[in-house]
């Protein structure tokens, strides 16, 4: 079965200082992985995805993530953050072979930028 | 380009009564996906649709089932109502099944008493 660990529950930054969200997957071969977002009453939109290739993904925003694959981690990072990218941020994972229809998330990381 | 919506908004229904969700998709998107989330939780994947056929199922009992449409669009039925299917249920449309990005609606709170 296929999983997603976000292991911080809460995330807080300053304004202007780099942003680090964790995420650690597990799966059956190689991974789809996705960042998405999600701000209050609203439904979750996505940031960026790693599907093959470098393993450094830029994204909308100014966000970015780095696959890597011996830790099995796929961490969110921005080097500035701001008040408005407050908001709770998922992790999501998928596997590769024929038949992965499942998108599976992680339990979600409050971030809050501290003005 | 319109994106994903969800009717209604919000919901209330007493335990044991059926609902309907209603989804409509981007345009352009072949693929709906169906997701329910729980409070403080991530969205658990409940199946997803793939030109009218439903492509996959996850940990849900055979009381949520669903369609799609030719146009793409998509109903989630939920039957026999529970506390416990309380949530705010999500709809996602993409291109394609596996390495698409979803594109996710603002999604219809349910409330069962």
């Amino acid at each position: 079965a296929q999983s997603v660990a976000q292991p911080e529950d809460q995330v807080n930054v300053a304004e202007g200082n780099p942003l680090t969200v964790k995420c650690t997957y597990s799966v059956s071969g190689n991974p789809y992985l996705f960042w998405y977002v999600q701000y209050p009453n609203r439904g979750l939109q996505f940031l960026l995805k790693y599907i093959t290739g470098d393993n450094l993904v830029k994204g909308s925003y100014g966000f970015e993530a780095e696959f890597n694959k011996s830790q099995t981690s796929f961490h969110l990072k921005k080097p500035s953050a701001l008040v408005s990218d407050s908001a709770l941020y998922f992790c999501a994972v998928r596997a590769t072979g024929a038949g992965s229809y499942q998108l599976t998330f992680g339990k979600g990381t409050k971030l809050s930028v501290i003005p | 380009e319109t994106g994903v919506t969800q009717s209604p908004t919000h919901l209330i229904k007493t335990r044991g009564q059926q609902v309907t969700l209603r989804c409509s998709s981007q345009s352009g998107h072949n693929t709906v996906s169906w997701y329910q989330q729980a409070l403080g939780q991530g969205p658990q994947f409940i199946f997803q649709y793939y030109r009218e056929e439903e492509n996959g199922r996850g940990n849900f009992p055979p009381r949520f089932s669903g369609l799609q449409f030719p146009n793409y669009s998509s109903e989630l039925n939920v039957n026999a109502l529970e506390l416990d299917d309380s949530a705010l249920y999500l709809c996602a449309s993409s291109l394609g099944t596996v390495s698409y990005e979803q594109y996710f609606g603002p999604g219809t709170r349910l409330t069962v008493t």
